[in-house]
Parts: structure tokens; C-alpha cells; sequence
């Protein structure tokens, strides 16, 4: 069972940084790669970005690559997601979500976290 | 960017039914394209990889079908567990989902 546990709730202001953490097997870590997927209140879901662990190699949507940074840390299995110049239209669910292969969809997701930018 | 869109936006549907949802590429994607169900306050579920291979565990009254850039999920005999909110994604380049598509109790 391949378990991926993020971090709790976050209210930020408009402008400030916000970073999540979700934290994985060594397994996933070695194996997987790992995306963030938010969904904001009453929408649909927007990929963010994807990591592969193993290399640290990043690609993000063009649409908040100015913004967006994720990294992970070998030492505890965990992958970060930060998001920088929040805007109250960042407020969202916040999921990862694993994939074995480019060849599937994402077939593991964590709980999310919910994101809240409010001034 | 590869776009991608889903219709009917919701969907009133009955138990027993039989319903489709339909999504579109804006442009070709051969065959990578999934399927995912969605309940309030959950995470989605991964249902179908590369049109039509479903994952394990999901129930053989959901299929999916098309290529290029028209694709079909279609429900068999509709569940009451069935009732939630599908999205369509494509992973040819990068990854981009459908706006959703609700099915909904008639």
C-alpha cells in the first residue's frame, strides 16, 4: 500500500510563500514519480507540478512555473511544494499524488491539504 | 498546451442506467488518457489508464474507449456508489485534466 502523508492546513496572506510537504516511502521515493495537484473550492483539478525523487528533476505547468518550486530531501523520504507571491485565487486542496509510470495515470494520492490565502 | 474538455458538464442519471461521458483532446494524444472518479471531500481515483485499461479493483461496468482525440467513458448498469464527478487526463505532454463532468441523481 503506497502511503503518502502531507502536511496540515495553511492560511497565508496574499503575497507571503507557502510550503507543503508530502512524505513517502523509500520505496515510492526510489521508484515514483511524485506530483502536486490542487484543486480550488467548487473546481476541477489543475496539475502543478511533478518531481522525480530519485534524480530531483522538476517540470512545472507554464502556468505558475514563476512560482512554483518543488524539491525533495533524500534524508527523510519527503517531497516540498512552495508557492511563492500567494493570491487569494491559490486557495485550494492541494494534493500529491504518485505515478509508477508515464505510462498511467496517478494512482496513489494523498488526503491534500487545504491552502487558504486570505488577507 | 493541450487542452481538454468534457461534456455533458452534469449528468442526471438514474441506478440502472447506462450514461457516457465524453472528452476531447485539442490535439492528438493516441492513447494516453485517463479516467478518474471524484467524491466530495475526497481525493480523486485513478479508474482507467490508457483508454481503456482499468485498474485493479475497479468494477468491469465502467469502460472507456476512442484514440487521437475523442474518448468515451461509459457506465454499464449505474450504481449508487457510482454517483460523483469523473475527470478526463491527458498525459501525452505533461498533464492536463477535463473541467469534470457531474453525474448526478434524476
Amino acid at each position: 500500500q503506497v502511503q503518502m502523508v502531507q502536511s496540515g492546513a495553511e492560511v497565508q496572506k496574499p503575497g507571503a510563500s507557502v510550503r507543503l510537504s508530502c512524505k513517502t516511502s523509500e520505496y515510492v521515493f526510489t521508484r515514483y514519480y511524485l506530483n502536486w495537484v490542487r484543486q480550488a473550492p467548487g473546481e476541477g483539478l489543475e496539475w502543478v507540478g511533478m518531481i522525480i525523487p530519485s534524480s530531483g528533476s522538476t517540470t512545472y505547468t507554464q502556468r505558475l512555473q514563476d512560482r512554483v518550486t518543488i524539491t525533495r530531501d533524500t534524508s527523510t523520504t519527503t517531497v516540498h511544494m512552495e508557492l511563492s507571491g500567494l493570491k487569494s485565487e491559490d486557495t485550494a486542496v492541494y494534493y500529491c499524488a504518485t505515478g509508477t509510470s508515464f505510462y498511467t495515470g496517478f494512482e496513489n494520492w494523498g488526503l491534500g491539504t487545504l491552502v487558504t490565502v486570505s488577507s | 498546451d493541450i487542452q481538454m474538455t468534457q461534456s455533458p458538464p452534469t449528468l442526471s442519471a438514474s441506478v440502472g442506467d447506462r450514461i457516457t461521458i465524453m472528452c476531447r483532446a485539442s490535439q492528438n494524444i493516441s492513447r494516453w488518457l485517463a479516467w478518474y472518479q471524484q467524491k466530495a471531500g475526497t481525493a480523486p481515483k485513478l479508474l482507467i489508464s490508457e483508454v481503456s485499461i482499468l485498474e485493479s479493483g475497479v468494477p468491469s461496468r465502467f469502460s472507456g474507449s476512442g484514440s487521437g482525440t475523442e474518448f468515451t467513458l461509459t457506465l454499464n448498469s449505474l450504481q449508487p456508489d457510482d454517483f460523483a464527478t469523473y475527470y478526463c487526463q491527458q498525459y501525452h505532454t505533461f498533464w492536463t485534466f477535463g473541467p469534470g463532468t457531474k453525474v448526478e441523481v434524476k
